[in-house]
């Protein structure tokens, strides 16, 4: 079965430079979800996406910017990459009419800003 | 979202039942309780959710006090590839953002 899809995997960037991440979410799915985790943390919630539309916002850095395209598939923006961004970063992607919560979650990018 | 408490750590025999407690004491009557796993740096796996009655899937059985205050996930035959960190999580009606707290950290050993 199709899964999330996210690129890149691996993503080594400068302090101060600028990073895409992209999640290409199951076929079908209308929604999108971003996370963020850093080194020995928990998940933490950054943005979502339901039908191309901001549906949530957690703790996501004013330097962070994300949409979803009309394909579905979605992008994660951060700009002045600071040290505390190097984190794995997952997507997850849901079908809300499904009616229940059970998000797919992709398989991350590992970001490192040096 | 309701807030949920987990032991730290467990441990658990392969091929043995993992019993793997949550207290969600504030959790309101129309909250699910969602249970996922984070095998080490994958991506979260969705195992199992239930509003009142007990559940069973094909990974995991859960099952929820009347009083819905407490929940215990079950993985009757444990494996090696078992060990993870389990979350129990109960997001809030209105929203389906998952807030994760800091889990079960179960090590399955031979």
């Amino acid at each position: 079965a199709a899964g999330v899809i996210q690129s890149p995997r691996h993503l080594i960037k400068e302090k101060r430079e600028t990073a895409t991440l992209k999640c290409y979410p199951i076929p079908r799915h209308d929604t999108v979800y971003w996370y963020q985790q850093g080194p020995g943390q928990d998940p933490q919630f950054l943005i979502s996406f339901y039908e191309k539309m901001q549906s949530d916002k957690g703790s996501i850095p004013d330097r962070f910017s994300a949409q979803q395209f009309s394909d579905y598939h979605s992008e994660l923006n951060m700009s002045s990459l600071e040290l505390g961004d190097s984190a794995l970063y997952f997507c997850a992607s849901s079908y809300r009419l499904a009616g229940n919560n059970e998000q797919f979650f992709g398989p991350g990018t590992r970001l490192t800003v040096l | 979202d309701a807030k949920t408490t987990q032991p730290t750590s467990m441990d658990c025999a392969e091929g043995r039942a993992a019993n793997l407690p949550c207290n969600h004491s504030t959790i309101s009557g129309n909250e699910y309780v969602y249970w996922y796993r984070q095998i080490h740096s994958q991506g979260p796996q969705y195992i199992i959710h239930g509003l009142k009655n007990n559940e069973t899937n094909e990974m995991a059985s859960l099952i929820i006090t009347e009083d819905r205050k407490s929940s215990t996930l079950i993985l009757p035959h444990a494996t090696l590839r078992d060990t993870a960190v389990y979350y129990c999580i109960a997001p809030h009606l209105n929203t389906d953002k998952l807030i994760f707290g800091t889990g079960t950290r179960l090590q399955v050993f031979p």
